[in-house]
């Protein structure tokens, strides 16, 4: 079973203020990632990592930011929230072997920016 | 560049009825696909995943796929569906760099009547 965790599910703030989305894996795995989900819509790759001082920007321009200071850990951060970010946010994780390696998913972030 | 295009937005089945749900693919090399569930307000669960082995895959609650190369198809059925079928279903395929990103198709309800 996947191990992945993203805190907090749910979170409603005013525009202008900064937030950080938590993602934390305890599988050790080299590749993170964050996926934003629109309702009804495709997931959108926005960020990903392959390792530890490792980050890329992913096929969706995003304004969001992201660190990766320790393995099992990949906060995403908004510095100033707008309604266009009111959206769902999933982080991932690949131990990627070769190409046969699955994403293993948190259960999501949705945020919503009055 | 891969891609992956699911037809159909919205299936709608009776319980018990065949669950068919179709995925065609793009791809320049060798895919990897993979069919993905999301039940409301979680995130994405993998239900099985074709790496160049058997054509056709089993996964997980009785769903199986076929791939097929000539039709650059990757199509998820179920004999008889059951009422926690019920969620969106996501076709994905590896992208074409080492990275481990997954592109995913638009997703597809899945509505299953009584």
């Amino acid at each position: 079973e996947a191990d992945i965790y993203q805190t907090p599910r749910y979170l409603v703030i005013g525009t202008g203020k900064k937030i950080t989305l938590e993602c934390s894996q305890t599988m050790g795995h080299d590749k993170m990632y964050w996926y934003q989900q629109d309702p009804g819509m495709e997931l959108h790759l926005i960020h990903y990592s392959y390792g530890v001082n490792s980050t890329e920007k992913g096929d969706l321009s995003s304004e969001s930011t992201v660190s990766r200071i320790r393995t099992e850990h990949f906060p995403l951060t908004l510095e100033s929230a707008r309604p266009s970010h009111t959206s769902q946010y999933l982080c991932a994780s690949s131990e990627w072997t070769g190409g046969t390696g699955e994403l293993f998913f948190g259960e999501g972030s949705r945020l919503t920016v009055l | 560049a891969q891609s992956v295009t699911q037809l159909g937005s919205h299936v709608s089945v009776s319980e018990g009825a065949l669950v068919l749900l179709r995925c065609n693919y793009s791809s320049s090399v060798p895919p990897y696909l993979f069919w993905y569930v999301q039940y409301p307000n979680q995130g994405l669960q993998l239900l099985l995943k074709y790496t160049s082995a058997a054509t056709l895959v089993k996964g997980i609650n009785g769903f199986e796929a076929e791939f097929k190369k000539s039709e650059t198809s990757f199509h998820l059925t179920k004999p008889s569906a059951h009422m926690s079928d019920a969620a969106e279903y996501f076709c994905a395929v590896s992208g074409s760099s080492n990275t481990g990103k997954l592109i995913f198709g638009q997703g597809t309800t899945l509505q299953v009547k009584p």
